[in-house]
């Protein structure tokens, strides 16, 4: 059974520090990893999709990897910014029928104007 | 421009009270989700829509259902909610079944049982 982790569970940056986050899943036959930002309260805005053939995706200030032979990704986010407080989730699709994504519990980033 | 749109965004509903989430969607996607995700959580798949074919997860429990009437609508019925069910209910739509296809997600509906 797939399982995602996220690490930390929570952070805070000051602004205009770079920081990662960190994304790990424990079957590596997947269709693609996506990165998700969710706001209090609200749904969930796609940030990065990032199939199992490539390596890394980058739009803007973010830039997140994938090595799927050891079940992680990154999420790197450049000079922070207060506007980048939210939920960060990454989620896997099952390499099944459905394209199903199992997510991870997320990371709670807060950036400190 | 709203792409998956969800309402109510906030539902409070009493123990045992049948209640009905809706979703619609103007990107004329084949497949549409729904997930539960409570409050600290990791959304978690309920069940799936591609086109008419209804596809139900195994864990998700007996007292939820959906309806798909067309490709743009899609509602959530729980026949009798009980607190465990107070969560945020997103939908989501995808173009086809293909794992190389993102998902779109509306807002969400949170649902509060008095």
């Amino acid at each position: 059974k797939q399982e995602v982790t996220q690490i930390p569970a929570a952070l805070s940056v000051p602004e205009g520090e770079n920081l990662v986050l960190n994304c790990s899943f424990t079957d590596s036959a997947i269709y693609n990893l996506q990165w998700f930002r969710q706001d209090p309260g609200k749904g969930l805005t796609s940030l990065l999709l990032i199939q199992s053939s490539q390596r890394e995706q980058t739009s803007g200030r973010l830039n997140a990897s994938l090595d799927k032979s050891s079940g992680r990704s990154t999420l790197y986010i450049a000079a922070s910014q207060p506007g980048d407080s939210a939920t960060y989730l990454c989620a896997v699709s099952l390499m099944e029928y459905g394209n199903k994504l199992v997510f991870g519990a997320g990371t709670i980033l807060r950036v400190k104007s | 421009d709203a792409m998956v749109i969800q309402n109510p965004r906030y539902q409070v509903t009493q123990f045992g009270k049948p209640v009905t989430l809706s979703c619609s969607q103007t990107l004329n996607h084949n497949v549409m989700y729904w997930y539960q995700q409570k409050s600290s959580q990791a959304p978690k798949l309920l069940f799936h829509y591609y086109d008419k074919d209804f596809n139900n997860e195994a864990d998700t429990p007996d007292n939820f259902q959906s309806r798909r009437p067309n490709t743009s609508f899609c509602f959530l019925d729980i026949r009798s909610p009980g607190l465990g069910d107070a969560a945020m209910y997103l939908c989501a739509t995808s173009r086809t079944r293909s794992g190389n296809q993102p998902q779109h997600f509306g807002d969400g509906t949170r649902l509060s049982i008095l």
